[in-house]
């Protein structure tokens, strides 16, 4: 069966601060990987897409994340955080079928 | 504009009250599915459909039923509401499933079952 694991369950940092999000997932076939985020009251978007190619990739807002096939991870980041980015982030794998994270709620101070 | 629309954004009902919440998209998207949003859950499928007339159960059907009569519309019903099925609701579409086919969220739709 397929699942996907989010280590933190709410990050708490300062604006300028470096966020990473770690996402493992379980499955052993081709893998498609997403990270969404959630503004407060807004519905899901995406931020960046994982299927074929470099393993880094880059998104909107400054984001990238990098597709480690032999850890079966995709963890997000940024170097350099601002306030705007307060927000939930969901990770998700779609192989057979597209499942998500229990997400990651992030705060940024200012 | 290419969305996804929901309606109710809001609703609160009562125990066994039928209740069905709408969901619209106007890009021609052939799969469609619904979410519930729970803390410390995710987001978890309830149905899909891979195109009209077609569909099928996700992770939590029990207690919804939905319809596809029209490529734009997939409704998500629930006919005896029960309090456990209190959560915030999102419908999704995309041009198929699988792949690296991003998923376009509706809005929202924030359900309270007393």
């Amino acid at each position: 069966a397929q699942s996907v694991s989010q280590h933190n369950h709410h990050v708490i940092l300062s604006e300028a601060a470096s966020l990473e999000l770690g996402c493992n997932y379980s499955y052993g076939g081709t893998v498609n990987l997403f990270w969404y985020v959630q503004y407060p009251g807004q519905h899901l978007q995406l931020l960046l897409k994982y299927f074929s190619g470099d393993p880094l990739v880059k998104g909107i807002k400054g984001f990238e994340a990098e597709f480690i096939k032999s850890k079966f991870s995709f963890n997000l980041r940024k170097p350099s955080v601002q306030w705007s980015d307060t927000a939930e982030y969901f990770c998700a794998v779609n192989s057979y079928k597209l499942s998500f994270g229990a997400g990651t709620t992030v705060t940024v101070r200012a | 504009e290419a969305q996804v629309t929901q309606n109710p954004r809001y609703l609160i009902t009562v125990t066994g009250k039928k209740l069905t919440v709408t969901c619209s998209q106007n890009m021609n998207h052939e799969y469609m599915s619904w979410y519930r949003q729970d803390p410390g859950l995710g987001l978890r499928q309830i149905y899909y459909s891979m195109n009209v007339e077609v569909t099928d159960k996700g992770d939590v059907p029990e207690g919804y039923k939905v319809s596809r009569k029209e490529k734009r519309n997939f409704p998500l019903i629930l006919e005896s509401p029960s309090p456990n099925q209190t959560s915030l609701y999102f419908c999704a579409s995309s041009l198929g499933q699988g792949g690296s086919y991003e998923q376009y969220f509706g809005p929202g739709t924030r359900l309270t079952v007393t």
